[in-house]
């Protein structure tokens, strides 16, 4: 069984502070995970994705998330938050055997304070 | 990226109508499409998984007569919301992957904003 829990359903930043925004996985195999943005009346937005290689992924925007396999968490970090990140942010997980099924978690709310 | 088109991104219909939605991979073929609802402020809720030639498997709860799909093609899947009423009111997203490999990305479409009166 997967899934994830992201911690916290809405964030306020100020423009040019870090951003953190936290998920923690549950898997049954080796999981493949994912960050997707989502803005408003939109479909979701591939920001960056774990697949068993660098533990540190770099994704668009300046976003990078980092899989600490001891922690299960995957957290989603920006050093500098742009008023263009405000948006629903979705953390995801998927693995070998589940035939590219993904389960998300219930989003994160990024609110970007000038 | 691969490309997933949604059509209609949004519509408004009648209680007691059919609404049909259908999703599009433009450039790659998916022999699987996944077809999500999303309510406001929530996160998606993964509704069936649509594979091209066989019948859909529906998540536990979501109910396969009234959610219809189709996956007649490997670029086509429909979602028909039959006897469509207020309570169906949502946002409809589906998902396609471009290949074998389950570490890939999967492509979403724009989502489908359906509002039922």
């Amino acid at each position: 069984a997967q899934s994830v829990t992201q911690l916290g359903s809405h964030v306020s930043v100020s423009e040019g502070a870090l951003v953190l925004l936290r998920c923690n996985y549950s898997s049954s195999v080796p999981p493949y995970l994912f960050w997707y943005v989502q803005y408003p009346n939109q479909g979701l937005q591939l920001l960056l994705k774990y697949t068993s290689a660098a533990t540190l992924v770099k994704g668009i925007n300046g976003f990078e998330a980092e899989f600490k396999k001891s922690e299960t968490s995957f957290h989603l970090t920006k050093p500098s938050a742009h008023m263009s990140d405000a948006a629903e942010y979705f953390c995801a997980v998927s693995g070998i055997g589940t035939g590219n099924q993904f389960y998300f978690g219930t989003g994160t709310s990024l609110t970007v304070i000038p | 990226g691969a490309v997933v088109s949604q059509h209609p991104s949004w519509v408004i219909c009648k209680s007691g109508t059919s609404v049909k939605i259908e999703c599009r991979s433009l450039d790659f073929q998916a022999t699987t499409m996944f077809w999500y609802r999303q309510f406001p402020k929530q996160s998606l809720m993964l509704m069936a998984t649509s594979n091209e030639g066989s019948k859909a498997t529906y998540e536990q709860g979501v109910e396969k007569d009234k959610f219809l799909i189709n996956h007649a093609s490997l670029t086509l899947s429909t979602l028909t919301v039959t006897s469509a009423h207020p309570e169906d009111s949502s946002f409809y997203i589906c998902s396609a992957s471009d290949g074998g490999k389950e570490d890939t990305e999967a492509f979403f479409g724009q989502g489908t904003r359906l509002t039922v009166v």
